[in-house]
């Protein structure tokens, strides 16, 4: 059974910094695009980043490109996401979702329950 | 960027209806359409990829249908655990990936 479970959320000041993770299991991890999409509080679906099952290639929301960097380590099969620079804007539900082996194909196909980041003074 | 617009923004219908769900593309993006299915407090569950095709364990009440820049997903009769928000997400022009605004489904 595919799993995934997000952890490192919660509340920071603007102008500051947090990692989230996202560890899963059920699959073979690196061989899986992984991405991450947030939600600000009663809206819709936004795609940050997302980045290649060898961890070579990565690709940005103009929202996010050079503040957040997502990265993965294959051998614990854990997604992050390094956010800084933060702002209000920020505030969202993170989830982390798998993809297909390569970019544009399949789907966001399984997701994790997400983690609440919160930016405010 | 592919601007992707979802219509209606609220449809409301009763349990037994069909539901017709609209999704159109700023431009062309191939068969690389996409709906999920979001509940109050719970992730997107995916619905139709390609087009068409439905996803490991959804019903045959789900169908999608369209090509190019105009795209509809049908629950042709609706259960109690169908109203919930719909969204249209495209992979096609990349990146970025994006989706539609949503449409809520709503119990009338």
């Amino acid at each position: 059974e595919v799993q995934l479970l997000e952890s490192g959320g919660g509340l920071v000041q603007p102008g500051g910094s947090l990692r989230v993770s996202c560890a899963a299991s059920g699959f073979s991890f690196s061989n899986y695009v992984m991405s991450w999409v947030r939600q600000a509080p009663g809206k819709g679906l936004e795609w940050v980043a997302g980045l290649s099952g060898s961890g070579g290639t990565a690709h940005y929301a103009d929202s996010v490109k050079g503040r957040f960097t997502i990265s993965r380590d294959n051998s614990k099969s854990t997604l992050f996401l390094h956010m800084t620079s933060l702002r209000a804007e920020d505030t969202a539900v993170y989830y982390c979702a798998k993809e297909g082996q390569w970019f544009g194909v399949d789907s966001f196909d399984y997701w994790g329950q997400g983690t609440l980041i919160t930016v405010s003074s | 960027e592919t601007v992707l617009t979802q219509s209606p923004a609220t449809l409301s219908l009763s349990p037994g209806e069909r539901a017709t769900l609209s999704c159109r593309a700023s431009q062309s993006i191939s068969n690389y359409l996409v709906w999920y299915q979001q509940k109050p407090g719970q992730a997107p569950r995916l619905l139709i990829y390609d087009v068409s095709k439905r996803a490991t364990g959804i019903p045959a009440r789900f169908s999608g249908s369209g090509s190019g820049t105009e795209f509809t997903l049908t629950i042709s009769s609706l259960e109690p655990e169908d109203f919930a928000v719909y969204y249209c997400h495209q992979r096609s022009n990349w990146p970025p990936y994006t989706f539609g605004q949503g449409t809520k489904l709503d119990i009338k």
